[in-house]
């Protein structure tokens, strides 16, 4: 049972337009949500993130919007660069009720940004 | 936020040996998670370890395949024992980033293969 799911194996932008990553999630006991970014033969990078009472959190050229009700979130790059192209992913912590919990990652989406 | 240095980044091993991966932070932690990356998946976690006692594994993840030492607040291994060709992922360990937004730090990973 899959509890993040990312349904987009893959993305392409334009190089200046926005990117849009979505993720959807089935566990309501989530209450934080992150994005990261991975390249080939390196580990996950962290992006940002928002906890489950907020609806956007904003850094830089990345923001996330969480709708709750929908149990979905989405990540939104502007303007897009070519260095974005690698893999993201969506990952959700709290599934345990609480203190360091460890994440639940969805298959992620492989965005690539066309010159 | 912590940075995490993981050795060894990559080994080629035969059937039935072990392998013992390496995590070491620049900071003092309380927890620290095992992850693993299936070819073509997501990351799964497979235990987390607190300093002073026993890791707690997910399901589908045992003790005795994947051992796991914790004997300091900076530093921990993980075991990949009797490995098989099932066993060639990549492994990677992960701690609380500790500044700034809530999330996590990852190593750069172990490229396992299982010959």
């Amino acid at each position: 049972d899959q509890q993040v799911k990312q349904n987009s194996p893959s993305l392409s932008v334009q190089e200046g337009r926005i990117s849009i990553l979505n993720c959807d999630y089935t566990n309501s006991m989530f209450d934080y949500f992150l994005w990261y970014k991975k390249y080939p033969a390196e580990g996950p990078t962290f992006l940002i993130s928002i906890s489950s009472i907020k609806d956007k959190n904003e850094d830089g050229r990345f923001t996330v919007f969480l709708n709750k009700s929908a149990k979905h979130l989405s990540l939104h790059i502007v303007p897009s660069q070519p260095g974005d192209s690698a893999v993201y992913f969506c990952a959700a912590s709290g599934s345990r009720g609480g203190g360091a919990d460890g994440l639940t990652f969805g298959k992620g989406t492989h965005l690539i940004i066309q010159p | 936020s912590a940075v995490i240095s993981q050795k060894p980044s990559r080994d080629i091993c035969q059937r039935g040996t072990s392998l013992t991966i390496q995590c070491q932070v620049d900071s003092q932690v309380t927890m620290m998670f095992w992850y693993r990356q299936q070819p073509g998946q997501s990351l799964t976690l497979i235990a987390t370890a607190n300093q002073g006692s026993e890791a707690t594994y997910e399901s589908g993840f045992v003790i005795d395949k994947f051992p796991i030492s914790r004997p300091n607040l900076t530093f921990s291994t993980l075991t990949v024992s009797n490995m098989s060709p099932e066993d060639s992922s990549i492994y990677l360990c992960s701690v609380e980033r500790g500044t700034g937004n809530y999330g996590y730090t990852f190593g750069s990973g172990t490229r396992l293969t299982v010959v």
